[in-house]
């Protein structure tokens, strides 16, 4: 059984550019959620989607948003990069809301 | 809200020995549910062990046994016969259950031979 798949791993852009991650969940799974993660501020919670809807939102500007497929895939963009945008975006799938969280491997996003 | 905290920044533990990672927490919540994540360094985040804010019950894995204490808000980890393979950051988190999970900021274990 694949596991959770991020694409890419990494990724440089340039400050002001904008950015899309991707993650394809477990099979079966409908629950996506997404976490950034940085060596100040540790692991923060991006947003979490269930069945295409988007089922909470962490405390992160407008400038991030994310999308989820009739498949589950999930996309999360960024607009306007800062260079405190650099980080580790994590992604994870559940069966349901309250299964386990199974991690991708991450992007890796640098800005410069 | 919920807060989780790691007081240990690093641990380290000689081979074959037990350890004990401390994790407390705060939450609104009447049901949630605690984790215990490993990162090591290919940054790929692994689920060591999950508890049931409901059960009394400590969850345990092979290895891998938690002492959770409701009243208390506290959730450790212990690891019994440490192997070099358990070197990584571990992550104490809380959530209404996989999702929206809330990290505490990570002890860094690390196994001597």
């Amino acid at each position: 059984k694949a596991g959770v798949t991020q694409t890419p791993r990494y990724l440089i852009k340039t400050r002001g550019q904008q950015v899309t991650l991707s993650c394809s969940p477990i099979s079966g799974h409908r629950s996506v959620s997404w976490y950034q993660q940085t060596p100040g501020q540790g692991l923060q919670f991006l947003f979490e989607y269930f069945s295409e809807t988007q089922r909470n939102k962490g405390n992160f500007p407008g400038r991030f948003s994310g999308r989820q497929f009739s498949n589950s895939r999930s996309e999360m963009n960024v607009s306007t990069l800062e260079l405190g945008d650099s980080a580790l975006y994590l992604c994870a799938s559940s069966l349901s809301r309250d299964a386990e969280a199974f991690f991708g491997q991450g992007t890796r996003l640098t800005v410069v | 809200a919920q807060t989780v905290t790691q007081s240990q920044p690093e641990m380290s533990v000689q081979e074959a020995e037990t350890v004990t990672l401390s994790c407390t927490y705060d939450t609104s919540e009447s049901d949630y549910y605690l984790f215990w994540y490993k990162q090591p360094p290919s940054r790929q985040m692994i689920l060591v062990i999950r508890q049931e804010a409901y059960k009394q019950q400590n969850a345990t894995e092979n290895r891998f046994s938690v002492n959770f204490q409701k009243a208390a808000k506290s959730f450790s980890l212990k690891i019994s016969d440490s192997q070099l393979g358990d070197a990584a950051m571990y992550f104490c988190a809380s959530g209404e259950g996989g999702s929206r999970l809330t990290f505490g900021e990570g002890t860094q274990l690390t196994v001597n031979p």
